[in-house]
């Protein structure tokens, strides 16, 4: 069975960094991709960005400038930072497992697929103004 | 950047079927996951590459997509199937989610 662990400062103010770690219990940690998604309250998922064991990463267009995914595989663990966080930001954060791949037909035509099969609790982060 | 569109939401009687949509250019292309998610937990897959079903998930969902359009289908709703679902697919190096259905059980 995989546990995903996460944690992280709960509450900060404007222009602070936020930084949440998850730790990954179990399974192969080098077989799969490693995401964040955030939640804003009241609202739906929006994914943050992805990195391998290799630490090639993939962020979302509207939040590469502030966002940085980063990956320990001496412990099982990876990162997210945001940088000069606004009330904008407050959300409930997620880690998640993610399987990424590619299918090629007969035809010789290729389709991607990534989804996210194991997810961590959450940690909410509140920004004050 | 790529958008994924679903109605805000759905109603169906227990036992019935339920069809939850999820539209995007050439969607058909692509692979699609849904994601279940209740409140207070976190969000919980529920059909991947488009048709697949994990182990631990009924055999009343159940996924489609062809050209614009992807869904979700339940099969004999039960109340506890009432949940807000999410649509995902894969575009540009991003995973893109729809803006969420929720399903009510009335």
């Amino acid at each position: 069975q995989v546990l995903l662990q996460q944690w992280g400062a709960g509450l900060l103010k404007a222009s602070e960094a936020l930084s949440l770690t998850c730790a990954v219990y179990g399974g192969s940690f080098s077989d799969y991709h490693w995401s964040w998604v955030r939640q804003p309250p009241g609202k739906g998922l929006e994914w943050l960005g992805e990195i391998n064991h290799s630490g090639g990463t993939n962020y979302s267009p509207s939040l590469k400038s502030r966002v940085t995914i980063a990956i320990d595989t001496s412990k099982n663990q990876f990162s997210l930072g945001v940088t000069s966080v606004t009330a904008a930001d407050t959300a409930v954060y997620y880690c998640a497992r993610a399987v990424k791949g590619t299918v090629t037909t007969t035809t010789a035509r290729s389709y991607s697929y990534y989804y996210m099969d194991v997810w961590g609790k959450g940690t909410m982060v509140a920004v004050s103004s | 950047s790529y958008e994924l569109t679903q109605s805000p939401s759905v109603s169906v009687s227990p036992g019935q079927t339920a069809s939850i949509t999820c539209s995007g250019d050439k969607l058909g292309a692509k692979y699609v996951c849904w994601y279940q998610e209740k409140p207070g937990q976190s969000p919980l897959l529920v059909i991947y590459q488009d048709t697949k079903r994990p182990s631990e998930i009924p055999e009343r969902f159940s996924g489609s997509n062809s050209g614009n359009t992807a869904t979700l289908t339940i099969s004999g709703t039960q109340a506890v199937d009432e949940a807000v679902y999410y649509c995902q697919a894969w575009d540009a190096s991003t995973a893109v989610f729809g803006g969420g259905t929720k399903l009510t059980v009335l």
